[in-house]
């Protein structure tokens, strides 16, 4: 079963409202969780470095005001899309490494699809 | 140069068939590599991780690391048309913990 969880798996949303999204971790603790966005036909761009207890990490060109992490407790990280704009549907996938895993096992989330009208 | 690139694709091959999927990274010190599929509209999903020279197999499935190449490769055996999908290539490079980086992806057909 799934390792990492993401809620909604989809929203709808109107242009100027903001989305939060969810990530768990279900089995394990997640010190890290990384947060990506994927447009149609293109591959994973990782927007930020959720890090529990502290500031994320943002990637160059990615605005932290608009997209807000917190990364609460060991096994939740939420993004949150702030008065979301219609080039911001896109599908956005969180990742979570499992610390107790041989080598650096990365799980991902089952991904959210945000349309924005 | 991007950091991690992979061979243009699309790739089709015959059912029953080898595909190739190759990939070359720019940070030599990488410590991690994998292989993940991603069919359309839906999360990756991990299929190889390697982490050392070599070849490692699982199933039909066989990863190749060459670090002096800077080079990963996935090799899937008796292809069949459930393994159409986007292949992503993904890379931990050696200041990063836990961030991947992804190739552009290829889109692999396998005809009956």
């Amino acid at each position: 079963g799934a390792v990492v969880s993401q809620h909604p798996s989809w929203v709808i949303c109107k242009s100027g409202t903001s989305v939060k999204i969810e990530c768990r971790s279900l089995d394990f603790q997640a010190t890290t969780m990384f947060w990506y966005r994927q447009f149609p036909k293109q591959s994973l761009m990782l927007m930020a470095t959720s890090n529990e207890g502290s500031k994320a990490t943002y990637e160059q060109g990615v605005e932290k005001d608009k997209f807000l992490i917190n990364h609460a407790s060991l096994t939740l990280s939420t993004l949150t899309v702030t008065s979301a704009h219609p080039e911001d549907s896109s599908f956005y996938i969180c990742s979570a490494r499992d610390p107790s895993s041989s080598g650096n096992t990365i799980y991902f989330g089952e991904g959210s699809w945000l349309t924005v009208v | 140069q991007k950091e991690v690139e992979q061979n243009s694709g699309p790739l089709s091959v015959p059912e029953g068939a080898i595909a190739s999927l190759n990939c070359t990274y720019s940070d030599r010190v990488s410590q991690s590599f994998f292989w993940y599929r991603q069919y359309s509209g839906k999360s990756p999903e991990l299929i190889m991780s390697i982490y050392s020279n070599g070849d490692k197999e699982d199933g039909r499935f066989t990863a190749q690391l060459n670090k002096a190449s800077q080079y990963v490769s996935l090799l899937i055996r008796d292809s069949q048309p459930s393994d159409s999908a986007t292949y992503l290539c993904a890379v931990i490079g050696g200041t990063s913990y836990g961030k991947l980086t992804f190739g552009q992806g290829t889109i692999l057909t396998v005809h009956p």
